[in-house]
């Protein structure tokens, strides 16, 4: 059974950074794509960035670039998001998913960036 | 990236059938064979109900399928029950090498 595990979310305060992590396990972690994606408080759902098996290839969402970096340690069957200069717009839950085209969610992580 | 187009609301009687349209430009939707459709309930998880335009996961009632003409995918729900009753959000790949997801649609079922 795939089963992905999200940790690190939280309070935190706008300007701050934190480091989401998922853990895998269920499947070959390092066969997949991994893929971050967030939902606002009664929001629709936002695709955030993927990442190839290797760690070699990235993509994010335009709004996002240079502030949030994907990464994965396959050796240890997980995946990150490192997100910086946080603004109280990021605030929703953080969904772990795997795949490029995305096939399994966690339970998510929520983060609120508020002072 | 903007959003796919998806109605706000959608419903329907048990045991009758409904249709989402999820609207995209050919830069998505349109120009690739690659959109998903997920279903999600209140305080839950989003889960796969179909992938590339007309696939069923495996577990995934025969009740639900896909199509997709020109910049529009459908999803579409036949003999509907009240487990049915959720958010429905579609997704498509970009020429831009990402992924971008309709607004949601909320489905009643009466």
């Amino acid at each position: 059974e795939v089963q992905l595990v999200e940790s690190g979310g939280g309070l935190v305060q706008p300007g701050g950074s934190l480091r989401l992590s998922c853990a895998a396990s269920g499947f070959t972690f390092s066969n997949y794509w991994m893929t971050w994606v967030r939902q606002a408080p009664g929001k629709g759902l936002e695709w955030v960035a993927n990442i190839i098996q290797d760690g070699g290839e990235k993509h994010y969402v335009d709004s996002m670039k240079g502030r949030f970096t994907i990464s994965r340690d396959n050796a240890k069957n997980s995946l990150f998001l490192q997100m910086n200069s946080l603004r109280v717009e990021d605030t929703a839950v953080y969904y772990c998913a795997r795949g490029w085209a995305v096939d399994s969610w966690g339970q998510g992580t929520p983060v609120t960036v508020a002072s | 990236q903007s959003a796919l187009t998806q109605p706000a609301s959608v419903s329907g009687s048990p045991g009758q059938w409904i249709t989402i349209s999820c609207t995209g430009t050919n830069s998505d939707v349109g120009g690739y064979k690659y959109v998903s459709w997920y279903q999600q309930h209140p305080g839950k998880a989003p889960k796969l109900v179909i992938y590339e335009v007309s696939n069923r996961p495996s577990g995934v009632s025969h009740r639900f399928s896909g199509s997709k003409s020109g910049n529009t995918a459908s999803l579409t729900i036949s003999g509907l029950q009240a487990e049915d009753e959720a958010d429905y959000y579609c997704s498509s790949f970009t020429s831009i090498k990402n992924w971008v997801f309709g607004g949601g649609t909320r489905l009643t079922v009466l």
